[in-house]
């Protein structure tokens, strides 16, 4: 089975950086995914982690220890825009190794 | 434009009367599925489905069918919907192969159920 722990809530500054962090314990692993999700929308893809380390786009960097079965993804000169749930997602290894599976996802208010 | 689309996007209706939420993609992707989100619950998947004719139970498949007849099209069924399946319902696809093969998310219905 999958669990998966992130933070229900954060708040952060604009123009501050903020570490969104995640926690899983997996049966298998094959992959770790973070999605930023606006109210009432969609999810949309943010990053993608399979190996150790530092995963940086932009604004927004993720980080992988699977020794650790920890990630954080982290947000820098934060936004008013980048207000949203954040949504960590674990993709295991096996036969249904397409399927993802969610965290309860983190809802991120960037205050002025 | 690459999309997934869902209809109908907000749906009020009755208990025992069977609905069907359709979800079409461009984008030739051979992996589609069904979550539902709820608060303090997060996305949970319904079914999902590898290709044409080749579907699978996901987390939470009570309640729901779905069917796999033609790549581009994923229908989620509900049969005899009842209260507790009010939520906010998302298709996705993604490629099959790869290592990075992010899902792309329909827009969501709303589903309310009297």
């Amino acid at each position: 089975g999958q669990n998966i722990d992130q933070p229900t809530e954060m708040t952060a500054t604009e123009g501050a950086i903020v570490q969104i962090n995640c926690t899983y314990q997996t049966s298998g692993f094959n992959g770790l995914f973070w999605y930023q999700q606006h109210a009432g929308e969609a999810p949309t893809f943010l990053s993608y982690n399979v190996l150790d380390g530092l995963e940086e786009k932009g604004r927004f960097s993720s980080f992988l220890s699977r020794s650790k079965g920890y990630s954080y993804l982290l947000l820098k000169e934060l936004q008013m825009k980048d207000s949203a749930s954040y949504l960590c997602a674990v993709r295991p290894v096996g036969a249904g190794s397409y399927q993802l599976t969610f965290g309860k996802g983190t809802k991120l208010s960037v205050i002025p | 434009e690459a999309q997934v689309t869902q209809n109908p996007r907000y749906l009020i209706t009755v208990t025992g009367k069977k609905l069907t939420v359709t979800c079409s993609q461009n984008m030739n992707h051979e992996y589609m599925s069904w979550y539902r989100q709820d608060p303090g619950l997060g996305l949970r998947q319904i079914y999902y489905s590898m290709n044409v004719e080749a579907t699978d139970k996901g987390d939470v498949p009570e309640g729901y069918k779905v069917s796999r007849k033609e790549k581009r099209n994923f229908p989620l069924i509900l049969e005899s919907p009842s209260p507790n399946q009010t939520s906010l319902y998302f298709c996705a696809s993604s490629i099959a192969g790869g290592p990075n093969n992010e899902q792309f998310f329909g827009p969501g219905t709303r589903l309310t159920v009297l």
